[in-house]
């Protein structure tokens, strides 16, 4: 049973363009969190996803983000129009349900120059 | 969101010492807590869930106070190997806060 895979590992962009980064949940998990991590800062919530419904966005900035977990595929978390600021590492973990533990992918790591 | 506090450290402990920090939730609607480990520039790692009678996982014993709305994590006889950030994490349900919240880490230096 694979992990949480994410892809790619690394993105580089430049200002302006637009960045999307993909995550693959472990098998039977139906529930996805995305996180963004800042050089030597904590991580911050970004937005929970269950198939085909956003629960909660509330830690991704109004504009130039968005979230998706569609029917089939993976989850996609999109930024358009890049700016230096959102260098950072991006994490996306599943759980299976409500109540039990989520696991991480190894991250995205974009960086904006 | 709702918080979830933590000492950030760093605890700088020597090899074989025990070790203990708290962390403090402000919802008390949370459901689940977990601790989680973060080395450098690597994702993050489950490293126990938290019941309500307090559990242990051979050097590693966590407890839940649900009335003081805390959370600790003891580690016995650390190692080198133990030296990490410490991540408290909570579940909250509900309100439209669904989903995990992370603190900040405490961050923990074993020294030999």
């Amino acid at each position: 049973n694979a992990g949480v895979m994410q892809n790619p590992r690394h993105l580089v962009r430049r200002r302006g363009q637009e960045a999307r980064l993909r995550c693959s949940p472990m098998k039977g998990h139906s529930h996805v969190y995305w996180y963004r991590q800042l050089p030597e800062e904590g991580l911050k919530f970004m937005v929970y996803l269950q198939k085909e419904n956003i629960i909660d966005e509330s830690g991704m900035p109004k504009e130039r983000f968005s979230a998706e977990f569609p029917k089939e595929g993976p989850s996609i978390l999109r930024i358009q129009q890049v700016v230096r600021g959102d260098s950072a590492a991006y994490f996306c973990a599943s759980s299976p349900g409500e109540r039990t533990e989520a696991f991480f992918g190894q991250g995205t790591r974009l960086t904006v120059v | 969101r709702k918080e979830v506090e933590q000492d950030p450290g760093p605890f700088n402990v020597p090899e074989g010492a025990t070790v203990a920090f708290n962390c403090t939730y402000s919802n008390s609607a949370s459901q689940s807590f977990f601790w989680y480990r973060q080395d450098c520039r690597k994702e993050p790692k489950l490293l126990m869930s938290v019941y309500s009678s307090g559990n242990e996982d051979g050097r590693f014993t966590a407890q839940l106070n649900r009335a003081s709305q805390y959370i600790s994590l003891l580690i016995r006889d650390s190692k080198l190997s133990d030296s990490a950030t410490y991540l408290c994490v909570v579940r909250y349900r509900g309100g439209g806060a669904d989903g995990l919240t992370f603190g900040k880490g405490t961050h923990l230096i074993i020294q030999p």
